[in-house]
């Protein structure tokens, strides 16, 4: 089965500073790897995905996103934030296999600071 | 990528009662996604939607509590029935995306049950 944990519920962070989203998963298959934000009041948007090729993955709105096999691992990550980026996001695993159904992790809070 | 409209955006319904979410795509779709997303919570897969065909549920959710509907490629209706205060969640209707791996989004309902 699969699972995927995101290890801060919650990030506080000022604006301009860098900022890591942490995620790591389980699987004993291929999966493919996504990051969704969902902004206030809103559905969830999809930032970035990896799916194969190179490990470095970049999104919109200036996020990335790096892939670890060994470490089971997709850190987002971000150089530098804006008060806009105010969110929670949510990493998402899916099998390749299977890649319709989804596997959500809890969500990190981020909350940006002027 | 596919637009979703949802609605409603959002209610609040007396225990007991049932209520219909509707999910409009701006382009047909073969598969059509329903998730529930519990306060302070990741996101669940309740059930896959195929036009022509019975819905597949997830385990832990059945036909009787949470119908729906696929009656074409562009959309489909979610019923909570018979409604409790633990069904209290957002729903979300998702699609696939058209360029293959990944989710669209539509904005959620938001449902209190009083």
């Amino acid at each position: 089965a699969q699972s995927v944990t995101q290890l801060d519920s919650q990030v506080p962070v000022f604006e301009e500073a860098p900022v890591e989203l942490r995620c790591n998963y389980s699987s004993s298959v291929s999966v493919y790897l996504f990051w969704y934000v969902q902004y206030p009041n809103q559905g969830l948007q999809l930032l970035l995905k990896y799916l194969s090729g190179s490990t470095l993955v970049k999104g919109i709105n200036g996020f990335e996103a790096e892939f670890n096999k060994s470490q089971t691992s997709f850190h987002l990550r971000k150089p530098s934030v804006h008060i806009s980026d105010t969110a929670e996001y949510f990493c998402a695993v899916s099998r390749t296999h299977n890649f319709n159904k989804f596997y959500f992790g809890s969500g990190t809070k981020l909350n940006v600071k002027p | 990528s596919a637009v979703i409209s949802q609605k409603p955006s959002r209610d609040i319904c007396q225990r007991g009662t049932s209520l219909t979410i509707q999910c409009q795509v701006d382009s047909q779709v073969t598969m059509m996604f329903w998730y529930r997303q519990q306060p302070g919570q990741s996101l669940t897969l309740i059930a896959t939607a195929n036009q022509g065909s019975e819905a597949t549920y997830e385990s832990g959710f059945v036909i009787d509590k949470f119908p729906i509907s696929r009656p074409n490629l562009t959309f489909s209706t979610l019923t909570v029935s018979n409604m409790s205060p633990e069904d209290s969640s957002i729903y979300l209707c998702s699609v696939s995306t058209g360029t293959g791996v990944g989710y669209t989004f539509g904005s959620g309902t938001r449902l209190t049950v009083v």
